[in-house]
This record gives structure tokens, sequence and C-alpha cells, in this order.
């Protein structure tokens, strides 16, 4: 896991604005994943990519977007329409196939409503 | 959709004391189960994973079984230590994502 970086750690966000959330990871891993985690829950699906130039929506990906132009990157934007942004963003990586394969987790990123 | 089961929600026992966590999945097709612990404030971290040509594997203090006909795995864990407090997940694969149970706040008490 210590191949993936999330950045920033800390993220603030205004009424209205769009945010971009950063994922990268140098493990040589085709698949990624956009997590989110509100205050003792757990993990909810919010987008997933098994390949460059193609992604899924996760069962809560409204108000969200994504894009996967390079295998290493998977930034996520949380748009003005997410009306309850306010959580832990958890981005992960791992191999594809149809075998299930283990995920590994960046450190994450706090969103916080101004 | 597919789901997992995750009980108890949270489980208090003695240190030097066993855990058992239960997870039961919903698709028969399933074939990996990953184990996760999460300490507060970071990122879910693996520590054991089983396929479903396995029924039981081990590492050190760490178990985990699987019952394939009754679609219920098992985390074990022998001899508790403080470091072991945090939340536990459990997951199975299906269609290629990973279904997520909901947790269990594990509590070593000195």
């Amino acid at each position: 896991d210590g191949g993936i970086t999330q950045s920033p750690k800390y993220l603030f966000r205004k009424e209205g604005q769009n945010v971009t959330l950063s994922c990268e990871q140098n493990l040589n891993h085709d698949a990624m994943y956009w997590y989110r985690q509100d205050p003792g829950q757990g993990l909810r699906l919010i987008y997933y990519s098994q390949i460059v130039n193609d992604f899924q929506k996760g069962d809560i990906a409204e108000g969200y977007s994504v894009s996967r132009e390079k295998k290493e990157s998977f930034p996520l934007t949380v748009t003005s329409a997410q009306k309850n942004p306010t959580a832990f963003y958890l981005c992960a990586s791992s191999g594809a196939g149809t075998s299930g394969r283990a995920q590994y987790f960046g450190p994450g990123t706090r969103l916080l409503v101004l | 959709g597919e789901n997992v089961e995750q009980h108890p929600s949270t489980l208090s026992v003695q240190e030097g004391d066993s855990a058992v966590i239960k997870c039961t999945y919903s698709d028969s097709a399933s074939n990996y189960f990953p184990w996760y612990k999460q300490e507060l404030g970071k990122r879910p971290q693996l520590i054991i994973d089983i396929r479903s040509n396995v029924g039981e594997k081990k590492d050190q203090r760490i178990a985990v079984t699987l019952n394939k006909t009754a679609k219920h795995f098992s985390l074990h864990i022998t001899e508790t230590q403080p470091e072991d407090s945090a939340v536990y997940f459990c997951a199975a694969i299906s269609n290629y994502q990973l279904i997520w149970g909901a947790g269990t706040k594990l509590i070593i008490k000195p």
C-alpha cells in the first residue's frame, strides 16, 4: 500500500465549488477504486476502473466524476451537486483478472465543507 | 444486489482471550475473501485473505476459515493484544468488485 498516494490530506470545499482529489499508484495495477467513508461507518464504492479509459459507477456515484487517462492515475472530482460531501475518501488499487485480487489503499483525503 | 453481513458490530474481549468475527455472503460465485484492519483515522490494511479452494488459512495469531456450502467465513484472532484494537472489515469478491461488511469494532480490555 506504500505505492498509492493521495493528495491533499485535508481539503476544504466552499458551497458550489468543485474539488478534485488526486490518487496515484506505482504498483502497475490495472484496477483502481474510490470509496467514501463516513464517521463510524463502512466503505461505500463511488467509482471503479478496471482499465485505462474505462470506468463504472459504484453504489453512490451521484455528485462525483472520475477520469482514467493514465494507468497510474484516477482522480475524483466532487461536484457542487454532491450536497453532503464531508467524509473520508479512500482510493485503492488492485491487479485485474477474473479471480479476486487484494485491494491496497492510499492514506485517504478528508474533505470538509466550509 | 449482492451483500455481505458481518457480526458482531462490536466485540469486547479480555486481553489474551480469543476473538471471532463472522461474515456471510450472498453470491455463490464469490471466490475471494479478504479481511482488513482499520485503526482510527488510518487506511484499511489487508491482514489476511482466503480463496474458495481453501478451507482455512493461518498467519501467526490470525486465522480465517471458509465454509462455501453455508456461504460464511470467519476471522479468528488468538491471544489478543492491545494493538489488535481496531475496526475489522470482511469482504467478498462479486463481479470484479469487493462487497464489504459493515465492520466490527474490536475492543481489547486490559
